[in-house]
C-alpha cells in the first residue's frame, strides 16, 4: 500500500461547482497534514495545513479523520483559477520528511 | 516573502557528465531538501539536510550526492548522469519543527541524452 494515496482524476467540473478530494495515508503515527497546490509546470505551493478540528480558508475546507486515516479538501464555488493539481502531503514522525501524494488534477470548465 | 532559487530552469546534459544543481534560500532556514518529480510517481525525496555540512539520505539517493557548505546553499550532484535521471528537480527549504511549511524553488528540468 502506498504511504499516501490520492485519486489522480482528472476532475472536470463547471464553474461554481463544489468539488471534494480525498486522500488516504498508511502510517497511523503521522502527525502533520497539508494540501499543496501545483500549477502546470510550476512548483508546489502550500494551500493549507490540515488540523484535527478541521479548518477553513475562504472557499476551501480541509478535514482530517484520524480513525479512518484520510484527509479531505472541499472547494466551494469553483473558479477557473482553481484549475491545478492538488497534492496531499503527510509528515512522518519526528523529522521533517514529507510524503507527497501523486496529486489530483482539477480542471474547472467555463 | 520566502525565496528559493535554483540555478537553472532547463538543463541538457550528456550521459556520463557530472551535473551540479544549485539551490539558494534567503530565509535562514535550517532544513533543505532535494526532490525529483516524475509523472505518475509524484515527488520523491533524494536527500535532505538539517544543518550545514549535515546530510541525510532520502528515499532515492542512489546516483546522487549533496553538499551543504553554507546554510543558505544546498547543491545536488549527479556524479555520472544517466538517462533515467531525466526529471524535474525541486529544491525546498523549511524552518525547524514538524509543522513548518516547505517552500519550493521553481524547479530544474533536466534532460540527459
Amino acid at each position: 500500500r502506498k504511504e499516501v494515496e490520492q485519486d489522480p482524476g482528472p476532475f472536470n467540473v463547471p464553474e461554481g461547482a463544489t468539488v471534494a478530494f480525498n486522500c488516504t495515508y498508511s502510517n497511523s503515527a503521522s502527525q502533520s497534514f497539508f494540501w499543496y497546490r501545483q500549477d502546470c509546470r510550476k512548483e508546489p505551493k502550500l494551500l493549507m495545513s490540515v488540523y484535527s478540528s478541521g479548518n477553513e480558508d475562504g472557499r476551501f475546507t480541509a478535514q482530517l479523520n484520524r480513525a479512518s486515516q484520510y484527509i479531505s479538501l472541499l472547494i466551494r464555488d469553483s473558479k477557473l483559477s482553481d484549475s491545478a493539481t492538488y497534492l496531499c502531503v503527510v509528515n512522518i514522525g519526528a523529522t521533517n520528511k514529507l510524503i507527497f501524494g501523486t496529486g489530483t488534477l482539477l480542471a474547472v470548465q467555463p | 516573502d520566502v525565496k528559493v532559487t535554483q540555478s537553472s530552469r532547463y538543463l541538457v546534459k550528456r550521459t556520463g557528465e557530472k551535473v551540479f544543481l544549485e539551490c539558494v534560500q534567503d530565509m535562514d532556514h535550517e532544513n533543505m531538501f532535494w526532490y525529483r518529480q516524475d509523472p505518475g510517481l509524484g515527488l520523491r525525496l533524494i536527500y535532505f539536510s538539517y544543518d550545514v555540512k549535515m546530510k541525510e539520505k532520502g528515499d532515492i539517493p542512489e546516483g546522487y550526492s549533496v553538499s551543504r557548505e553554507k546554510k543558505e546553499r544546498f547543491s545536488l550532484i549527479l556524479e555520472s548522469a544517466s538517462t533515467n535521471q531525466t526529471s524535474m528537480y525541486l529544491c525546498a527549504s523549511s524552518a525547524g519543527g514538524i509543522q513548518e511549511t516547505q517552500y519550493f524553488g521553481p524547479g530544474t528540468r533536466l534532460l540527459v541524452l
